[in-house]
């Protein structure tokens, strides 16, 4: 299946740290995404993590994959206000003989933090 | 290097017109794709390309049509508008496994 789970809302304060989860279903998928989306604008890719990796990790963002749960999720440390925004976990669904392929993604995850 | 470009950025319709989406891209990027975004939900998938001459269907084909006759360009044409098509709509490019977004299309069908 393609479906992708996320919490719709996380609220943090500043400084603390921010932790997004995700499930999805695909055991095939190659990639796993976290995009981020402000207020009336296009999605920015944040990162993304091979699926044959554990953990990836790229200054504030901690990205933990979990294969045998199908769980993946998102850290920020030192969470700060300019973080407020949507964050959608997606998951690529390779079309045979190639690393290109369809997302799915969640519903997103608010995250809304607090001065 | 302008990336993904999309026009126009807003548009209103009234029910059963017809209108093109543009998307353009200036990296070269063989595979392009098609999303709606509606509140509350992910992205869903429209129409895809994996090169020029080439398209498909996603999860959410019906109302909408693709053509792809050059690497650059991708458009999504309404063939007739309906309110259930009132959306934001993204078009991407991708290569090795890293999809870019264009800034979306916000279409309101009345």
């Amino acid at each position: 299946g393609e479906d992708v789970e996320q919490s719709l809302f996380l609220s943090v304060r500043e400084g603390d740290s921010s932790v997004i989860n995700c499930t999805y279903t695909d055991s095939s998928s190659t990639y796993l995404y976290w995009y981020k989306q402000e207020p009336g604008a296009g999605l920015q890719l944040l990162t993304y993590i091979f699926s044959n990796m554990d953990m990836k990790q790229d200054q504030r963002l901690t990205v933990l994959l979990n294969k045998k749960d199908k769980h993946l999720s998102l850290r920020i440390a030192d969470t700060q206000t300019g973080d407020s925004a949507i964050y959608f976990c997606a998951e690529n669904h390779p079309d045979r003989g190639s690393t290109l392929g369809r997302l799915y993604f969640g519903r997103g995850t608010q995250l809304t933090v607090w001065p | 290097n302008a990336g993904v470009t999309q026009t126009p950025k807003f548009q209103v319709l009234k029910t059963g017109q017809s209108m093109t989406l543009q998307c353009a891209q200036d990296m070269n990027h063989e595979y392009m794709s098609w999303y709606r975004q509606d509140p509350g939900m992910g992205l869903r998938l429209i129409h895809y390309s994996v090169g020029a001459g080439i398209t498909d269907q996603g999860e959410v084909p019906n109302g909408y049509n693709v053509s792809r006759s050059t690497t650059e360009d991708f458009p999504l044409r309404l063939l007739s508008a309906a309110p259930s098509q009132t959306s934001v709509y993204f078009c991407a490019t991708q290569v090795s496994g890293t999809q870019y977004f264009g800034p979306g299309t916000r279409l309101l069908v009345l």
